[in-house]
């Protein structure tokens, strides 16, 4: 299993980036994903959340209304557009894989490397 | 769901025995994982389901608890567990994370 994150670079407030995040080595249309974001030095925030078949989506309150996830299993990618961007969202984003068990829930079992993204003017 | 774990930061010997606590703001049955990151790494999934061992992790690792008390052990420290651990909620979305340990060797 392997998960390449890509599409970080700086950019100035108020503009857009996206995120790519690439999985090989299991059956992508499976599995739902994450994007969880670490600011430097700081903790881990989970961002966003999609399903496998792309119908459920979830949004962390810091992003919702400017970022929006979506996925193309043709391309074993699941993509972040990133609107509006602020200071704030000045991070290392990660995707990660959703795995689900009935006796334990949910889990991200594996992560990428990350893409830093860094907001400033 | 707040998330808070303790210590912030730990100084232990190697072959030491350490605890992790977390505290869960209201009760998240065993909804909980515990994650290892080192510097420059994404994290790495230790424990899930508050105390089932991922694939692949050593035995020296457990977790425990339930409710809103949880608790990582390494039994025997070992040169490449020196890291940051994180705990995390997965009992309702946003799924929130604890502000993470750092171990650090004595």
């Amino acid at each position: 299993v392997q998960l390449v994150e890509s599409g970080g670079g700086v950019v100035q407030p108020g503009r857009s980036l996206r995120l790519s995040c690439e999985g090989s080595g299991f059956t992508f249309s499976r599995c739902g994903m994450y994007w969880v974001r670490q600011a430097p030095g700081g903790g881990l925030e989970c961002v966003t959340f999609i399903s496998f078949d792309g119908k459920t989506k979830y949004y962390g309150d810091s992003v919702k209304g400017r970022f929006t996830v979506s996925r193309d299993d043709s391309k074993n990618t699941v993509y972040l557009e990133m609107n509006d961007l602020r200071a704030e969202d000045t991070a290392v984003y990660y995707c990660a894989r959703d795995m689900w068990k009935a006796t334990t829930g949910n889990y991200f079992d594996y992560w990428g490397q990350g893409t830093l993204v860094s907001v400033s003017s | 769901i707040q998330l808070t774990q303790s210590p912030s930061s730990l100084s232990a010997s190697l072959g030491e025995r350490v605890t992790i606590t977390c505290r869960a703001s209201q009760g998240i049955s065993s909804y909980l994982a515990w994650y290892q990151q080192n510097p420059g790494k994404g994290p790495k999934l230790l424990i899930y389901g508050a105390s089932t061992l991922q694939s692949g992790v050593p035995s020296r690792f457990s977790g425990s608890g339930s409710g809103t008390d949880f608790t990582l052990t390494i039994s025997s420290l070992q040169p490449e567990d020196f890291a940051t651990y994180y705990c995390q909620q997965l009992n309702s979305f946003p799924y929130t994370f604890g502000q993470g340990t750092k171990l650090e060797i004595k």
